[in-house]
């Protein structure tokens, strides 16, 4: 399976943009990028995949290099509310493959 | 819909002593799962199953079982609990395997 890197943590200021950044140098063709999140105690959140293409949803926007080996979730406005963990994950598109949570990035969105 | 339900929210068990986690999901999902997380670590799959009668292996099956007797309900057995499972455990559940997980609140589980 391909691993992922990501910075430790990363602070952000309410209000602005946040981009958290997600190494996986080592993708192959089929495998889809996703990303998690975790609020303090609660059960991990999806935001939003992608294969090669940009996505945007409700949530955030997935930008993904064209090399695909890595890409950027960004909020556009954070808020004190996405204060998180979040995980980027690269996952086989084969039947019984699985979510492999690594460390995540700890964003700290401030006021 | 509820979504994925948990039960109980939190238990202190002796070692040696058993007990089985609740998990059940009102989406219809052929797909559930059941992941541990330790203290400031990611997730790491325990179970998993694809359908009713149907479950296998993740990374860390040792000293847990699963049934799977219906679509809705996927509950994990701890036989002899140990000090080394003391952690929080999250039920998960999706439709086909490539599609988003949908997590429960979590289970705090402390072995003394």
């Amino acid at each position: 399976d391909a691993k992922t890197t990501q910075p430790t943590s990363m602070d952000c200021a309410e209000g602005r943009a946040a981009n958290l950044p997600c190494n996986h140098s080592t993708i192959s063709g089929n495998e889809y990028v996703y990303w998690y999140r975790q609020i303090h105690s609660q059960g991990p959140q999806y935001i939003i995949h992608g294969l090669k293409n940009n996505e945007t949803n409700e949530m955030a926007s997935l930008i993904i290099t064209e090399d695909r080996k890595s890409s950027t979730l960004i909020l556009p406005h954070a808020t004190l509310r996405d204060t998180a963990v979040y995980y980027c994950i690269v996952r086989p598109n084969n039947a019984g493959n699985m979510l492999t949570f690594g460390g995540g990035t700890r964003l700290m969105v401030k006021p | 819909n509820a979504g994925v339900t948990q039960t109980p929210k939190f238990r202190i068990l002796k070692i040696g002593q058993s007990m089985t986690l609740q998990c059940t999901q009102d989406m219809n999902h052929n797909y559930m799962y059941w992941y541990r997380q330790d203290p400031g670590m990611g997730l790491k799959l325990i179970y998993y199953s694809v359908g009713a009668g149907i479950t296998d292996k993740g990374e860390v099956p040792n000293g847990y079982n699963v049934s799977r007797s219906t679509t809705e309900d996927f509950p994990l057995r701890l036989e002899l609990a140990a000090p080394s499972q003391t952690s929080v455990y999250f039920c998960a559940s999706s439709y086909h395997n490539q599609e988003t997980q949908y997590f429960g609140p979590g289970t705090r589980l402390l072995v003394l």
